[in-house]
């Protein structure tokens, strides 16, 4: 099955700073790599994704890259603010026929310090 | 739209006994996905269906663990007997196209088994 691999589990940057969490996967066959934002108490909420034909997204201050030779991607983050504190997971899925669930990686606790 | 809905929110109980968590996925959606949250684990998918089927239910623990979707407005997941490292959030996610598209999470129930 899947496996992926999230870096680093915390992180801690200054207010106004950038931010980069990075994700490995295993399965080649992966195709759909979508990012979660989890607020204390709440459950996960879709930030952006990604398909394997295209190599980057973004929406306002979020950007997400993949590569798909080395089997990576990552979730940046420009111009911090304090509402950005969460933790974040990463994920992968094949999308292929049928529903399919993700899996996801350990996760990052981001901190946004003022 | 009220979102993915579960219950109940906290769930406190005996080792041994019977524990039954519900789930009403956001109207028109076909896919339905339960995983679980841990400190060690993370989130891990349990099973999900599609068009209140299941597909994959691979990541379901052992036999204690028993999902059901009897239509596409309902789904349990139910433990039996339940013991204390099945403590964890159980989260419900549905979505409206499988792998495909963005899986909508609920609050979460919040399981202690003592």
């Amino acid at each position: 099955g899947e496996n992926v691999e999230q870096h680093p589990s915390t992180l801690s940057v200054q207010e106004g700073d950038s931010a980069v969490i990075k994700c490995t996967y295993s399965d080649s066959a992966s195709n759909y790599f979508p990012w979660y934002k989890q607020e204390l108490g709440k459950g996960p909420q879709l930030i952006i994704d990604i398909r394997s034909n295209v190599g980057e997204k973004k929406d306002q201050r979020i950007a997400v890259t993949l590569n798909k030779t080395a089997k990576h991607f990552s979730l940046h983050i420009t111009e911090t603010q304090p509402e950005d504190s969460a933790v974040y997971f990463c994920a992968a899925a094949y999308s292929g026929g049928g529903a399919d669930g993700l899996t996801f990686g350990k996760g990052t606790h981001l901190i946004i310090q003022p | 739209d009220a979102g993915v809905i579960q219950s109940p929110r906290h769930e406190v109980t005996e080792m041994g006994q019977e524990v039954t968590l519900r789930c009403k996925p956001i109207s028109g959606h076909n896919s339905l996905f339960w995983y679980r949250q841990t400190m060690m684990r993370g989130l891990e998918l349990l099973i999900y269906f599609n068009n209140n089927v299941p597909i994959d239910d691979s990541g379901m623990p052992e036999d204690r663990f028993s999902a059901k979707m009897p239509n596409a407005s309902f789904s349990t997941l139910k433990i039996q007997p339940s013991e204390p490292r099945d403590s964890a959030v159980y989260f419900c996610a549905s979505s409206s196209n499988g792998g495909r598209s963005e899986q909508f999470f609920g609050p979460g129930t919040r399981l202690t088994v003592l």
